[in-house]
């Protein structure tokens, strides 16, 4: 079956300092790549969306120099969090679509992101 | 831009009992409509979607969603819950099924006592 994996699950990093997660899809080609966020107590947030063959899009309030992203093939994405505050804790999630005009987005378990 | 309300923050309901929870979207044409599940300290999980066609729709575990056009509406239902049922529950939305991503409401926590 089709399956998105998230790494690292849970994650802590030091005020200032980066992280970065990788997120991969299994048993389908994932032609597009949605990253979002979790804020604590809040609803998902749409950081950007990666499409094979176009510019990654972000959404307002987030930057390509804040998270930077990677889509280099169709069944791997990466992001990396730059200089992470307090705000950017939560829950970061990648949803994947493959080709096909019926899939809807599958999402992996999230990495869960800690900032001291 | 579209947007979705969820109305209601918090439901409860006894094991058993009938469940359903309220999604409204603004959007000028239909949009892609989804209902997805967080369980506690998880990611997200795909209960039903619609696109066209008939606008009742069934998912897993026994829910289902039906679509109103003319209320701008995508409520999910579930006949008889479960403990299990009990997570939080998010109606989302997107203007085509390929190059956008979701729109998500605030969702909804659901707590099923016994």
């Amino acid at each position: 079956g089709a399956l998105v994996y998230q790494y690292p699950r849970r994650t802590i990093c030091k005020s200032g300092t980066s992280m970065r997660m990788e997120c991969q899809a299994v048993g389908f080609q994932a032609t597009s790549v949605a990253w979002y966020r979790q804020s604590p107590q809040k609803t998902f947030e749409l950081i950007a969306l990666s499409t094979v063959n176009s510019a990654i899009k972000y959404e307002q309030n987030f930057t390509q120099e804040k998270f930077p992203i990677s889509h280099p093939n169709l069944s791997f994405s990466s992001m990396t969090v730059l200089n992470a505050y307090l705000e950017d804790r939560g829950l970061y999630l990648c949803g994947a679509r493959g080709r096909h005009n019926n899939q809807a987005p599958l999402f992996g378990e999230g990495t869960r992101l800690s900032v001291l | 831009a579209q947007s979705v309300t969820q109305p209601d923050a918090r439901v409860t309901v006894s094991e058993g009992a009938s469940l359903q929870l309220r999604c409204k979207y603004s959007y000028s044409a239909t949009p892609y409509l989804f209902w997805y599940v967080q369980y506690p300290r998880q990611g997200l999980q795909l209960l039903l979607k619609y696109y066209s066609g008939d606008p009742v729709v069934q998912g897993v575990n026994g829910f289902e969603a039906e679509f109103s056009k003319s209320n701008s509406s995508f409520h999910l239902r579930k006949a008889s819950v479960h403990w299990s049922d009990s997570a939080v529950y998010f109606c989302a939305v997107s203007m085509d099924n390929y190059a956008q991503g979701l729109t998500f409401g605030l969702g909804t926590r659901v707590s099923v006592f016994p």
